[in-house]
């Protein structure tokens, strides 16, 4: 069965300083790894997502997530936050069992100080 | 396009009566989820469709809850009788499927009963 676990439940780091929110995921077959984040009061909105290829994808705002298979890791960085990073990120797995149902992790929240 | 369109944005009602969320999905999209967020349990996937037939519906909570996606343009989600326990903010998203498998959410119905 698919699972996913975020280290931390909130994550505090200062403006300019690198972002590092992590995830390790379960699956039994090739997984499509998924990095959301939520604003207050919004939905959820993709970062970025792996399914093949490259294992180092790029996404919006700068942020980079790595596919690490022996790991089974997926954690999101950026090189230097800025105040309008601090949001609700989410990492997700997906695969072919079960119709590619996504199971979503509990979430991080990112607290950016000046 | 649009994007996912949930009505209403808020619902405020007293425990017992009927509460209707209705979801428009990005066209085309063949899969359907509805998503409840609280702050205790987080995010919940409730249930979901593809090609408009219900997948999955393990994540409803109680025979209160029941779930119709009639055409591939449209669904609701009903709650009846509603209790104060089953405030909390609900999603709706959609996705293509093909390759992509990444899910678009909805603005959300924050919803309070009590």
């Amino acid at each position: 069965a698919q699972s996913v676990t975020q280290l931390g439940s909130h994550v505090s780091v200062s403006e300019g300083a690198l972002v590092l929110l992590r995830c390790n995921y379960s699956s039994s077959v090739p997984p499509y790894l998924f990095w959301y984040v939520q604003y207050p009061n919004q939905g959820l909105q993709l970062l970025l997502k792996y399914t093949t290829g490259a294992t180092l994808v790029k996404g919006i705002n700068g942020f980079e997530a790595e596919f690490k298979k022996s790991e089974t890791s997926f954690h999101l960085t950026k090189p230097s936050a800025h105040m309008s990073d601090a949001a609700e990120y989410f990492c997700a797995v997906s695969d072919n069992t079960g119709g590619f149902k996504t199971i979503f992790g509990a979430g991080t929240r990112l607290f950016v100080k000046a | 396009d649009a994007g996912v369109i949930q009505s209403p944005r808020h619902e405020v009602t007293e425990m017992g009566q009927e509460v209707t969320l209705r979801c428009k999905p990005i066209s085309g999209h063949n899969s359907l989820f509805w998503y409840r967020q609280t702050m205790m349990r987080g995010l919940e996937l409730l249930i979901y469709f593809n090609n408009n037939v219900p997948i999955d519906d393990s994540g409803m909570p109680e025979d209160r809850f029941s779930a119709k996606m009639p055409n591939a343009s449209f669904s609701t989600l009903k709650i009846q009788p509603s209790e104060p326990r089953d405030s909390a903010v609900y999603f709706c998203a959609s996705r293509f499927g093909g390759t992509s498998y990444e899910q678009y959410f909805g603005p959300g119905t924050r919803l309070t009963v009590t």
